[in-house]
């Protein structure tokens, strides 16, 4: 059992690039959502996800697109990368009614110059 | 806005003593806390939950405290041991469907 598996685990980008941010989870689970942790700070949620079809803005949005076109698959879209996007990405998933449990990824760290 | 906060970023211990990381927070609407523990480049990994209409629960080695009249938390690990190091962090569910995560403490344990 896989878990949670997020690709890459390492990227550099140069300012204005694009890329997905891949996240998959095999345990069926309706929550899904994506956190950033900088330096010395806990994780904040970017975006997150109550079901395939549905997304939603989480605290630190902007720059950031998502989509959940199946129940398995949560990539996180970064439009134009800028240097204040450097972080670790977590991609986590969670039952629905369980108090939200979150299991997570291990991390995507992004850097961007 | 609310948030969920920690006192200490960082607690040294000696191994086999006691070790206690504290959090506070401050959404009385909060009914479901969270310890993660995140090692050196890995994920936050599930630690141990509580309700709010519990004080106390215990698993293997660890125990969380819920004080919900003066909005704390504690993590209280017996018997630090060296894989114990790590950055823990509490998280709150206000009732929504994400979870609230503070910042972090480091937990350095001694040999």
């Amino acid at each position: 059992n896989a878990g949670v598996t997020q690709t890459p685990k390492f990227q550099v980008l140069k300012t204005g690039q694009s890329m997905t941010l891949q996240c998959a989870q095999d345990m069926n689970h309706e929550y899904m959502s994506w956190y950033r942790q900088d330096p010395g700070m806990g994780l904040r949620l970017i975006h997150y996800s109550v079901g395939a079809g549905i997304t939603d803005q989480g605290e630190v949005p902007n720059g950031y697109n998502v989509s959940r076109s199946t129940t398995e698959d949560f990539p996180l879209r970064l439009l134009s990368a800028a240097p204040s996007q450097t972080s670790v990405y977590f991609c986590a998933s969670s039952y629905a009614g369980t108090g939200n449990v979150a299991f997570f990824g291990q991390g995507t760290r992004l850097t961007v110059v | 806005g609310e948030s969920v906060g920690l006192h200490l970023p960082t607690l040294s211990v000696q191994e086999g003593d006691n070790s206690i990381i504290n959090c506070a927070y401050s959404n009385s609407a909060s009914d479901y806390f969270i310890w993660y523990k995140q090692e050196s480049g890995k994920g936050p990994q599930f630690i141990i939950d509580i309700r709010s209409n519990m004080d106390k629960r215990q698993g293997q080695r660890v125990t969380v405290l819920l004080n919900k009249t003066v909005k704390h938390l504690s993590l209280q690990i017996a018997a630090t041991q060296p894989g114990d190091s790590a950055v823990y962090f509490c998280a709150e569910n206000n009732a929504g469907n994400m979870l609230t995560f503070g910042g972090g403490t480091r937990l350095m344990v001694k040999p």
